[in-house]
């Protein structure tokens, strides 16, 4: 049970878009299109942003998007806002029937 | 709405146990997998446990398996989970969350606020 792999962080200024890829292996992002992505703020519970590579919660700005290639899964966040500030975590189900996170990718929002 | 509540974390010595509670209110539990996921400090989210809705399917972490057990009461709407022969490594903020059906699929939106377990000698 690995880790998914994630930069550690990544920035960007207010208006520009970010993409954080999702690295793992045929038994678990490979194989299976439930990858979710959760935003933490500090001191706070996730908040899952998308579910099942490409879907939304509802509630959630249309600026968050999910996609999948093979082993890597991408979060793109658009139209960057200072309140996107915080931690994005992927997760996926494995083969083992359980589900593996990533590292975690912390945003700054310049 | 939907709720979900943890007790039960605090500062204990490796070797010991624990179990956290994790109530819930607003939706048909006895529907729901469950999910516990701890926040480990520097390190970030580890997924621990999934309890499929009616408490036959259970699965682990390897780095928990044998030492924790996830277990539901669909009576009293509450999920728990044993912790024994605690490591300074089980340190974290432990969060219960729903699951997206009755299965090991997805964690739901809905997750509690945590609770903290500290695990010192």
């Amino acid at each position: 049970q690995s880790a998914l792999t994630q930069p550690a962080s990544v920035s960007a200024s207010p208006g520009q878009s970010i993409t954080i890829s999702c690295t793992g292996t045929t038994n678990d992002i490979g194989g299976y299109n439930s990858v979710s992505w959760f935003q933490q703020h500090p001191g706070k519970a996730p908040k899952l942003i998308v579910y099942e590579v490409t879907n939304r919660p509802s509630g959630v700005s249309y600026r968050f998007s999910g996609s999948k290639s093979g082993n890597t899964a991408s979060l793109t966040i658009s139209g960057l806002q200072g309140e996107d500030e915080a931690d994005y975590y992927c997760s996926s189900f494995s083969i083992t029937y359980t589900w593996i996170f990533g590292g975690g990718t912390k945003l700054t929002v310049l | 709405q939907v709720r979900l509540v943890e007790s039960g974390g605090g500062v204990v010595q490796p070797g010991t146990s624990l179990r956290l509670s994790c109530a819930t209110f607003g939706f048909t539990f006895s529907s729901y997998g469950m999910h516990w996921v701890r926040h480990i400090p520097g390190k970030g989210l580890q997924w621990v446990a999934v309890i499929w809705y009616d408490g036959k399917n259970k699965f682990y972490a390897d780095s928990v398996k044998g030492r924790f057990t996830v277990s539901r009461d669909n009576s009293r709407d509450i999920l728990y989970l044993q912790m024994n022969s605690l490591r300074v490594d089980d340190t974290a903020i432990y969060f219960c969350a729903r699951g997206r059906h009755y299965d090991s699929s997805g964690i739901d939106e809905y997750w509690g606020q945590g609770t903290l377990v500290t695990v010192s000698p």
